[in-house]
């Protein structure tokens, strides 16, 4: 089955501690991307990568990490979380950079107390 | 910079038509999607148009005018598994093809 994986579904954590969100699709896409979803905000893009080892900001990257070492794999990392960054995110792909449909994740809740 | 503005809530009766607008403000447009958004579920897509006109899919449809900078989706023969939020999202050339999205429009379909 095609899909877009993300782990953990749910995390809560403390200030500080380091953590990473794992993303991984099926579907060999060469475009992926972060969004963080608040309320009142609709869906705001962290980073995205065009391809592997290519990765860009996206509108707010302040205090994440990305990597893209592999096509499958695009891992979220928050260094030093904080209580600002609690939110639901959600990791999407598609086959290109301009492909009309982006396949989104479950989605991963983040509360950092 | 760019910005899209949509309703943020809307109510229809079950078995009704309801449309969605959506204005946007980009240097770069490259598209005009939508998608659909359960309560804590994922987005999931449902039309897309570049060009200038009218997308069918089943009970959805999508309009697009490019000279307005506007865009609609209709909703056909409400159920009321179509209460959900939708988004509009529109893809910026000058910001490396990155989708952007509106704040959502929350619908609410009523027996």
């Amino acid at each position: 089955e095609a899909q877009v994986t993300q782990n953990p579904r749910y995390l809560i954590t403390v200030t500080g501690k380091k953590l990473t969100v794992t993303c991984s699709q099926n579907m060999n896409h060469e475009y992926m991307s972060w969004y963080r979803q608040d309320p009142g905000l609709g869906l705001r893009q962290i980073y995205y990568s065009m391809n592997v080892e290519v990765t860009d900001k996206g509108d707010v990257p302040e205090g994440y990490k990305v990597s893209r070492k592999e096509k499958r794999n695009f891992p979220l990392i928050l260094e030093s979380p904080s209580p600002n960054q609690t939110s639901l995110y959600f990791c999407a792909s598609s086959l290109g950079q301009v492909a009309d449909t982006q396949y989104f994740g479950p989605g991963t809740r983040l509360t950092v107390l | 910079g760019q910005s899209l503005e949509q309703p943020s809530e809307v109510t229809a009766v079950e078995g009704a038509i309801v449309q969605i607008n959506c204005t946007y403000q980009t240097s770069g447009f490259y598209g005009l999607s939508w998608y659909q958004q359960h309560d804590g579920g994922a987005p999931t897509f449902l039309s897309y148009n570049a060009l200038d006109g009218l997308e069918e899919t089943g009970r959805f449809s999508s309009f697009l005018s490019r000279s307005d900078s506007y865009g609609y989706l209709l909703l056909q023969e409400l159920q009321m598994k179509d209460s959900a939020s939708y988004f509009c999202a529109v893809r910026d050339s000058n910001s490396g093809y990155a989708l952007n999205f509106g704040k959502g429009t929350s619908l609410l379909v009523t027996p």
